[in-house]
C-alpha cells in the first residue's frame, strides 16, 4: 500500500527566502506525482505535474523534482512571499495510474 | 473557462435526509472524480468514472452514490445522511486517468 508523508508538517520563513519542500513515497512503481497548494477553506490548485519519464518540472518560481529510485519528491520555491503561505500536498498516482495517494501537507507561512 | 464547478458550497442536513452534490467540468475531461477531506484523514476518493458511462467505487463508497449524467457532470448522492458524512466534499476532473487532477472549490456538509 502507498504511502507518503511530507515533512516538515509546517513552515515559518522569512520573505525572500528560498525554501524546499519534502514529499517521501513507499512504493517507487508510481506513474506521475503531482504538486497541490490549498488556501484555508478552498479548493485543491494544480501546481505541477511530473511525468515519472521526468526528473523535473519548472513553473515561475516552483520546480518540482521527482527521484523515483528513492522514493522522493521535492518542491523549491524562489523567492518566497506571503502569498505563496497554504499548505502544500503532494499526491502520487500508482495502481494503473488511477488511484492517488496525497501526502499529509505542509503548512507555509511566509512572513514579512 | 470555469473550470470544476460544485453546488452548493454549503449544506446542513439532518440525519437521515438525502441529498444530491452536483459538478460540471468544462474542460472536456473524460475523468471524474468525488472526494472526501477531514482532518487527519487527508483526501479520500469516494467514486469516480473513468470515462462517459463508467463508474467505480473508491476507497470509501459506503452510504454514497453517484451518476455521470454525461461527459460535463458528475453527481453524488447522500441518500440518508448520517453525522459521519459530515466533511468537505471535492470534484475533480483529468484527461485520463493519470493526468493532471482539477479541483473544484468544494461543498461543506454539516449533519446534524
Amino acid at each position: 500500500k502507498q504511502e507518503v508523508t511530507q515533512i516538515p508538517a509546517a513552515l515559518s520563513v522569512p520573505e525572500g527566502e528560498n525554501l524546499v519542500l519534502n514529499c517521501s513515497f513507499t512504493d517507487s512503481a508510481i506513474y506521475n506525482l503531482q504538486w497541490f497548494r490549498q488556501d484555508p477553506g478552498k479548493g485543491l490548485t494544480s501546481l505541477l505535474l511530473i511525468q515519472s519519464s521526468q526528473r523535473e518540472q519548472t513553473s515561475g518560481r516552483l520546480n518540482a523534482s521527482l527521484d523515483k529510485s528513492s522514493g522522493r519528491s521535492t518542491l523549491y520555491i524562489a523567492a518566497s512571499q506571503p502569498g505563496d503561505s497554504a499548505t502544500y500536498l503532494c499526491a502520487a498516482f500508482t495502481g494503473g495510474g488511477n488511484k492517488l495517494t496525497f501526502g499529509t501537507g505542509t503548512q507555509l507561512k511566509v512572513e514579512l | 473557462n470555469a473550470g470544476v464547478t460544485q453546488t452548493p458550497k454549503f449544506q446542513v442536513l439532518k440525519t437521515g435526509q438525502s441529498m444530491t452534490l452536483q459538478c460540471a467540468q468544462d474542460m472536456n475531461h473524460n475523468s471524474m472524480y468525488w472526494y472526501r477531506q477531514d482532518p487527519g484523514m487527508g483526501l479520500r476518493l469516494i467514486y469516480y468514472s473513468a470515462s462517459e458511462g463508467t463508474t467505480d467505487k473508491g476507497e470509501v463508497p459506503n452510504g454514497y452514490n453517484v451518476s455521470r449524467l454525461n461527459k460535463r457532470e458528475f453527481s453524488l448522492r447522500l441518500e440518508s445522511a448520517a453525522p459521519s458524512q459530515t466533511s468537505v466534499y471535492f470534484c475533480a476532473s483529468s484527461d485520463g486517468l493519470a493526468g493532471t487532477r482539477y479541483f473544484g472549490p468544494g461543498t461543506r456538509l454539516t449533519v446534524l
